[in-house]
């Protein structure tokens, strides 16, 4: 079975503009989170999204937004760049929003100059 | 304030040579406790969830321990392809993909 799947794997993009990140997750799964990390930093929590609703939201700027699609895709735009956007932006999945445990996808490396 | 806190940082290992790894937590009502294995450039594999104080959960050469503050990975006998990052995971919210993680623990294991 396909495991959760990004695209695309790596991102250059200058600061100012916009960027959208792709996600599906693990066939059967229904819940999708995005996650930012830093280099020598854990995952940092940005969305979840259920259902095409958010259920969750960390600790970032309106730049950011989520949506997820009826077939349980989802994307994650980033807007306005910022030199500080650079990261590896990961999103994962599980069968239901309170589901354990969360596979994880292997993420698009991001680089704003 | 919930937080996560990993150690050490880097712990390089000869082969065959077992250790721990720490990750202490405060959270209000703890809802699972996950460890996570990265490789580079990769994204997060899960390993374990742990649920109430006493449990453990083994796996080939990893172990893992569960305590009221705490979390221990032990790793008996590692080899050079347990080389990897290992990060935990506390959930905060009311939602288990609402995930509070430490900075990891990178552990190389040299032949």
């Amino acid at each position: 079975d396909a495991g959760v799947t990004q695209s695309p794997t790596h991102l250059i993009k200058t600061r100012g503009q916009q960027v959208t990140l792709r996600c599906s997750p693990i066939s059967g799964h229904k819940s999708v989170s995005w996650y930012q990390q830093v280099l020598g930093q854990g995952p940092q929590f940005i969305f979840q999204y259920y259902e095409k609703e958010e259920r969750g939201r960390g600790n970032f700027p309106d730049r950011f937004s989520a949506r997820q699609f009826p077939n349980y895709s989802s994307e994650l735009n980033v807007n306005a760049l910022l030199l500080g956007d650079s990261a590896l932006y990961l999103c994962a999945s599980s069968l239901l929003p309170g589901a354990s445990p969360l596979h994880f996808g292997n993420g698009t490396r991001l680089t704003v100059t | 304030e919930d937080q996560v806190t990993q150690s050490p940082e880097a712990l390089r290992l000869q082969e065959g040579e077992s250790s721990s790894l720490n990750c202490s937590y405060t959270v209000s009502g703890l809802r699972g406790l996950f460890w996570y294995r990265q490789d580079p450039g990769k994204g997060p594999e899960f390993l374990f969830t742990l649920y109430s104080a006493g449990e453990e959960k083994e796996k080939e050469r990893l172990k893992a321990t569960l305590t009221k503050k705490e979390s221990f990975l032990h790793i008996t006998a590692p080899k050079p392809e347990d080389s990897a990052t290992y990060l935990c995971a506390v959930p905060y919210g009311g939602s288990q993909g609402n995930l509070i993680f430490g900075k990891g623990t990178k552990l190389s294991v040299k032949p």
